[in-house]
């Protein structure tokens, strides 16, 4: 079965400095893999997706991801910091067997003034 | 237009009540999910319907019962509430059972005292 591991339940970062956020995963297939953000008291939005097209994807709100096959990775990065980026974020792999997701632990985004 | 929501947003009750959660989407995907999302921020799959077919049921206690009347809804319906089923319960969305993305309801907190 496929997994994900978050490295770090919490990160926090100055405003305008650069945002890394870990997941690695795990998985016998090729992975479809998913950040999600969550805001303070509302539900899960969808930041970007890797599918295997590119290795290098693109979300909402300037985030991007890397897969990195090599490393079974696929962290989170913002090349500057919004105090409006302070939430909860999630990495997910889509569970080809059960047609789910499997989320990971999750990682609480601080952002300091 | 909200793509998924869910009713109600905030629910208190005693324990050993019965309860129902209420889920819509209007994005005409065929799946639906329940997720709950404990005190820990840990998400976790409960259920899934396809086309109004039950597809995926994880260890859940028997209290707790899906129903879809049609496609477009999915509601949740749990008996003889405990204190351990305090928790937020997402309901979400997909285009089909495969690997694509899922969009998320915001959310139903659910307090048993």
């Amino acid at each position: 079965a496929q997994s994900v591991t978050q490295l770090g339940s919490h990160v926090s970062v100055s405003e305008g400095a650069l945002v890394l956020l870990r997941c690695n995963y795990s998985s016998s297939v090729p992975p479809y893999l998913f950040w999600y953000v969550q805001y303070p008291n509302q539900g899960l939005q969808l930041l970007l997706k890797y599918t295997s097209a590119a290795t290098l994807v693109k979300g909402i709100n300037g985030f991007e991801a890397e897969f990195k096959k090599s490393e079974t990775s696929f962290h989170l990065t913002k090349p500057s910091a919004h105090m409006s980026d302070a939430a909860e974020y999630f990495c997910a792999v889509a569970n080809t067997g059960r047609r789910a997701l499997t989320f990971g632990s999750g990682t609480r985004l601080q952002v300091q003034p | 237009d909200t793509a998924v929501s869910q009713t109600p947003k905030y629910l208190v009750t005693q324990m050993g009540n019965d309860k129902s959660i209420k889920c819509e989407q209007n994005l005409g995907h065929d799946t639906m999910y329940w997720y709950k999302q404990d005190s820990k921020k840990f998400l976790k799959i409960m259920f899934s319907y396809n086309n109004k077919e039950l597809i995926i049921n994880e260890t859940v206690p028997n209290r707790f019962s899906p129903k879809s009347p049609d496609k477009a809804h999915l509601n949740l319906h749990i008996n003889s509430l405990e204190l351990g089923d305090s928790a937020v319960y997402f309901c979400a969305s997909s285009l089909d059972r495969g690997r694509s993305e899922q969009y998320f309801g915001p959310g139903t907190r659910l307090t048993v005292t």
